[in-house]
């Protein structure tokens, strides 16, 4: 069976710290790889999409940046964390072609 | 580009009663369409999909939903609402499930 792994599952930064949030999948391969972030009113807002090693579709300009340096492992990362980076953030994946998303734990990010 | 609104960010309904999420879609391409439901503290669940097939879909739990191009609504019902169906309902869409676009999300809650 498949299972993701996301973590940690909370992290307190200072303002203008690094920020390194991993995620892996396991029992797949080739998956889909998704990290969102989560607000309150306002959903799920898609961050950045994967379809393989290297590949990473970024869907809003931020300072927030993905990397997929293997098949089923996906990092968001920042150089200097703003306060507005605060929130839930959600890594996801699926098989190529299916339709279901399936999610992880998450990470509450708070950013002082 | 795709987009979904969900009209209400709230919905209030007492136990017994029927319940109706409103959902409005944008999408260059024929979208697919989903719920998800998210249960305080818990992760997302898929409820029901929509991928061009009937157009009145059913789920789990009693919802259904169905699909009106001309209106470009996909709307979440249940005939009549339990106390376990208080959460926060997404409507997601879709094109060639590449990318999934969230909704705002409506917080349903069911008074005794």
């Amino acid at each position: 069976s498949q299972t993701i792994h996301q973590w940690p599952a909370t992290l307190v930064q200072p303002v203008g710290s690094p920020l390194s949030l991993e995620c892996t999948v396991e029992g797949t391969s080739n998956p889909n790889l998704y990290w969102y972030r989560q607000a309150a009113g306002r959903g799920l807002q898609l961050l950045f999409y994967s379809v393989g090693i290297g590949q990473i579709s970024s869907e809003v300009p931020q300072n927030l940046s993905a990397s997929r340096p293997q098949d089923r492992q996906f990092i968001l990362s920042s150089k200097k964390l703003l306060l507005s980076d605060s929130g839930f953030y959600l890594c996801a994946w699926k098989f190529w072609g299916s339709e279901k998303l399936f999610f992880g734990s998450g990470t509450q990010l708070s950013v002082l | 580009a795709q987009s979904v609104t969900q009209l209400d960010s709230h919905v209030s309904v007492s136990e017994g009663t029927p319940v109706l999420l409103r959902c409005n879609y944008s999408s260059s391409y024929s979208p697919s369409l989903f719920w998800y439901v998210q249960h305080p503290n818990k992760g997302l669940q898929l409820l029901l999909k929509y991928t061009s097939a009937a157009t009145l879909v059913k789920g789990i739990n009693g919802f259904e939903a169905e699909f009106k191009k001309s209106e470009t609504s996909f709307h979440l019902t249940k005939p009549s609402a339990h106390m376990s169906d208080a959460a926060e309902y997404f409507c997601v869409v879709s094109a060639l499930f590449s990318k999934f676009y969230f909704g705002s999300g409506t917080k349903l809650n069911v008074k005794p």
